[in-house]
Formats: C-alpha cells, structure tokens, sequence
C-alpha cells in the first residue's frame, strides 16, 4: 500500500541555519502531497501542499517541491526561526478522491535555538 | 474561531471502561475524519464520514469502537471496554467537500490514557 517515510529526527539547528527534512513516498497513482506542522499543544496544522508533478509548494518561507522522479518531497527552509521548533509530518493522499485518508509519515521533529 | 473543536481535551479511564469523544468540525465542512496518533507516530486514519454517512473504515477500527455523525455535523467516537493499547491521541479533521486536494483542516486532539 502507500507510504510516506521521513527522515527521522530529532533535528536541531540554530537560528537563520539552512533547513531540510527529507520525505519520499511509495503510491500506486499521482497522488497529492503535504507538509503538516503541529506546534506544541496544538492541533495539526497545513504548512504546504503540491497536487502534481513538479508543482512547489511554499508558504512561511517554506517549500517543497513534488518531484515524481524521485518521488520525493523534501521540505526545505532558507532561515529557521525559533518560531519554526515543532514536529513536522509528510503526508499523501489519492488523486481525485477528496474523501480518502490522508497517509502521514513518522513526523520530523525540529528544534530552533537562538 | 470557527475552527474544529475537540472534547473532551483529555480523557484519563481504566481498563475496560467505555468512553466517548466529541468532535465539532467547521461549520459546513462536508466530510469528518477521525485519526489516532500514539507517541513518535503519525496519525492513522480510524474513518470517515461524508454528512452522516460513514462511508469509510480502517481495519485499526475494531468492533469496539465505533463513531456517529447523526444529521451530519457533530461526531462522536465510542470506544467499549478500553484496553491500555488504546492509549492515544485521538483526532478529528474536517474538509469541505469542494475544497481540493483533499485538504484536511485539524482539531487539537483528545488525548486518551487508559489505567
């Protein structure tokens, strides 16, 4: 069946480093990617998504870039921010059926310090 | 905030009681999905619900648990004679159903401890 793997963490940086978290996935089909965050005592929240090949998703200063070839979709993060520190999770879902699971991956935690 | 609400936030039972969770999704959000994510884990889908259908189950979703979505907005999740591996987070996620890509919007969670 499908699967996500991610990287495992923890991983620590220090404030304005380089982020990457790395996340490739095995499906049948096309399906549609994201990038999940979930802060300390808060529910998961939708950091990015890609829908199809070579699509990029970005927002905050995030990306992740769906590349089918590698079926791959790393996220990525040019400065983190102490802000950034929570636990990170790839997730997939089927193309074209909106009503299907979302398939998450371990999660990646994050750690920022100043 | 109009965002998904979870009750309650936490749940603390011993062995073989039952115990039910609420959740509330976002107003006229179609479809509802209840996951369980344990420590160091992702969440794994439990089932959906589109309005008051159920229309899917995960093979983690034992006949001891069951889930409700009557007139389909509010949802509740049972779960009978618990046992200490139902020990989780228990989430509730909400989408519309013209929203693509199957963006699935998060409550905070009730977190389940069985004794």
């Amino acid at each position: 069946g499908d699967s996500v793997t991610q990287m495992e963490g923890p991983v620590t940086l220090s404030e304005e480093a380089f982020l990457t978290i790395n996340c490739t996935y095995t499906a049948t089909g096309y399906p549609s990617l994201f990038w999940y965050v979930q802060y300390p005592g808060e529910g998961l929240q939708l950091l990015l998504k890609a829908t199809k090949a070579d699509d990029k998703g970005s927002n905050k200063g995030f990306e992740a870039t769906y590349r089918k070839e590698t079926t791959s979709f790393h996220l990525e993060k040019g400065s983190v921010q102490v802000s950034d520190s929570a636990v990170y999770f790839c997730a997939l879902s089927e193309p074209n059926q909106a009503g299907t699971a979302l398939i998450f991956g371990k999660g990646t935690t994050l750690s920022v310090s100043s | 905030d109009t965002g998904v609400s979870q009750n309650p936030r936490h749940k603390i039972t011993k062995r073989g009681q039952n115990v039910t969770f609420r959740c509330d999704p976002i107003s006229e959000h179609n479809r509802l999905y209840w996951y369980r994510q344990t420590l160091g884990q992702g969440p794994e889908f439990l089932t959906y619900f589109q309005n008051e259908a159920q229309l899917e189950k995960s093979r983690l979703l034992s006949d001891r648990f069951s889930a409700e979505r009557p007139k389909g907005s509010f949802s509740t999740l049972e779960i009978q004679r618990t046992e200490q591996g139902d020990s989780a987070m228990y989430l509730c996620a909400s989408s519309p159903l013209s929203l693509g890509a199957n963006e699935q919007f998060f409550g905070p969670g009730t977190r389940l401890t069985v004794l």
